[in-house]
């Protein structure tokens, strides 16, 4: 089972709003990632986590606020989005951080998030 | 045919002959490499990878080439089904320092939308 899951698949929200986004992965892999997707063109990172610690966060605004409650669960917190931030939200996971071993990336459906 | 340009770039085949997806990465140090199929709706799907001490691997209907002295890697999907129809995406695995260790880090390529004609 290679399954991540992704809720809610579509959140419509105002500028004013705050919402989050969750991802739950029950295969045991230590790194979670958040990505994000514009139409036609190829997913961007965003966030990593890795054995619960943010690893990598690619100088993400901060009205996008992340969270590993656990190995399992990743949140992404928003609040005061824009509406250039409207687009396709991916999470994945993999077994390791990478480094010497292979770092395969398995992907949740995305929520597709607007933001009005 | 291929076409490039401001928009994904498209490949057009018949349904039964053979696709073949090309892709140029970036960096030399990338260890290992992987392809995406992303249906609409859907995320990237794992299909195949590939570490840069080999230049060839094959799965089931799909062959993935490495040529690590251009730095291209091709992606051959033999007798094409409609179901193939998708955006495949390269993805290059390059590591970064993280609490003294590395992070895995996946660069993706732009994409290529391949259409599978009945």
């Amino acid at each position: 089972d290679t399954e991540v899951t992704q809720t809610p698949k579509h959140l419509v929200m105002g500028m004013t709003n705050k919402k989050s986004l969750k991802c739950e992965q029950h295969m045991g892999h230590r790194a979670m990632y958040w990505y994000k997707q514009k139409a036609k063109k190829p997913p961007e990172l965003m966030f990593v986590y890795s054995y619960e610690k943010l690893s990598i966060n690619e100088s993400v605004p901060s009205r996008f606020s992340p969270e590993c409650p656990n190995s399992s669960l990743l949140n992404l917190h928003l609040h005061a989005l824009q509406p250039e931030d409207s687009a396709l939200y991916l999470c994945a996971s993999s077994p390791g951080p990478g480094g010497l071993a292979k770092n395969i990336q398995y992907f949740g459906a995305g929520t597709r998030l607007s933001v009005l | 045919g291929e076409s490039v340009g401001l928009h994904l770039p498209t490949l057009s085949v018949q349904e039964g002959d053979n696709s073949i997806i090309n892709c140029a990465y970036s960096n030399s140090a990338s260890d290992y490499f992987i392809w995406y199929k992303q249906e609409s709706g859907k995320g990237p799907q794992f299909i195949i990878d590939i570490r840069s001490n080999m230049d060839k691997r094959q799965g089931q209907r799909v062959t993935v080439l490495l040529n690590k002295t251009v730095k291209h890697l091709s992606l051959q999907i033999a007798a094409t089904q409609p179901g193939d129809s998708a955006v495949y995406f390269c993805a290059e695995n390059t590591d970064r320092p993280n609490y003294g260790g590395s992070q895995g880090n996946l660069i993706f390529g732009k994409g290529t939308k391949l259409s599978v004609k009945p």
